[in-house]
């Protein structure tokens, strides 16, 4: 299958910094990333659609100016946590959207002090 | 709301035994349904899925069976080898879009 790829895949940081994750499709073009969150004991949820070269399209309760999201080519999408707070600790999943399915990133684990 | 439920957080099956693993969802506009497979510290990978248009698909020792009128579908793994041990999560979604509704997962155990 399809490889997609994230980065950092755990990171720690202080309370009002910002977070940066790549999310990088290695064999595919993805002209669709999508963006998930999972807090523990829940199931993913969508947080963000991002189509290369536009603006994403957040889901309800998802604020767009604390969770930047770019998709600036068919293989890259990065998304800014912006002044985190330890409430936004969670595991946060990409994926790149392939012919049939969805291919998932390996997450990334976000712990804010 | 939760739209896709899986109400078994954990199961624990003997090796070569069969493991069911079920899922159930509310919208019945819903029409294409998958399951994935995570390992820990691994994204999911995806496992197998069936449109709203059967009520089964097999693949190798996998089967998913849907049952519309009761909103449920479930995962058959036949014989069940320690390597799937893991979390299974099912997944939904609408026609015409992309984005997936997941359920909460349930964790695998093949017991040796």
């Amino acid at each position: 299958g399809a490889v997609v790829s994230q980065h950092p895949s755990w990171v720690i940081c202080k309370s009002g910094t910002s977070v940066k994750i790549e999310c990088r499709s290695l064999d595919f073009q993805a002209t669709t990333m999508f963006w998930y969150r999972q807090f523990p004991k829940q199931s993913l949820m969508l947080m963000a659609t991002s189509n290369e070269g536009s603006k994403a399209t957040y889901e309800q309760g998802v604020e767009k100016d604390k969770f930047l999201i770019n998709h600036a080519s068919l293989t890259l999408s990065t998304l800014t946590v912006t002044s985190a707070h330890p409430e936004d600790s969670s595991f946060y999943i990409c994926s790149g959207q392939g012919t049939d399915t969805q291919y998932f990133g390996p997450g990334t684990r976000l712990t804010v002090l | 709301d939760q739209q896709v439920k899986q109400n078994s957080p954990s199961l624990s099956v003997q090796e070569g035994r069969i493991s069911i693993l079920n899922c159930d969802y509310t919208n019945s506009m819903f029409d294409y349904f998958l399951w994935y497979k995570k390992y820990p510290a691994e994204g999911p990978t995806f496992l197998i899925s069936i449109s709203s248009i059967k009520d089964k698909n097999e693949d190798g020792r996998f089967t998913v069976f849907l049952n519309k009128s009761a909103k449920h579908l479930s995962l058959h793994i036949v014989p069940s080898q320690p390597g799937d041990s893991a979390v299974y999560f099912c997944a939904a979604r609408f026609s015409g879009a992309n984005n997936l509704f997941f359920g909460t997962g349930t964790r695998l155990t093949v017991i040796p």
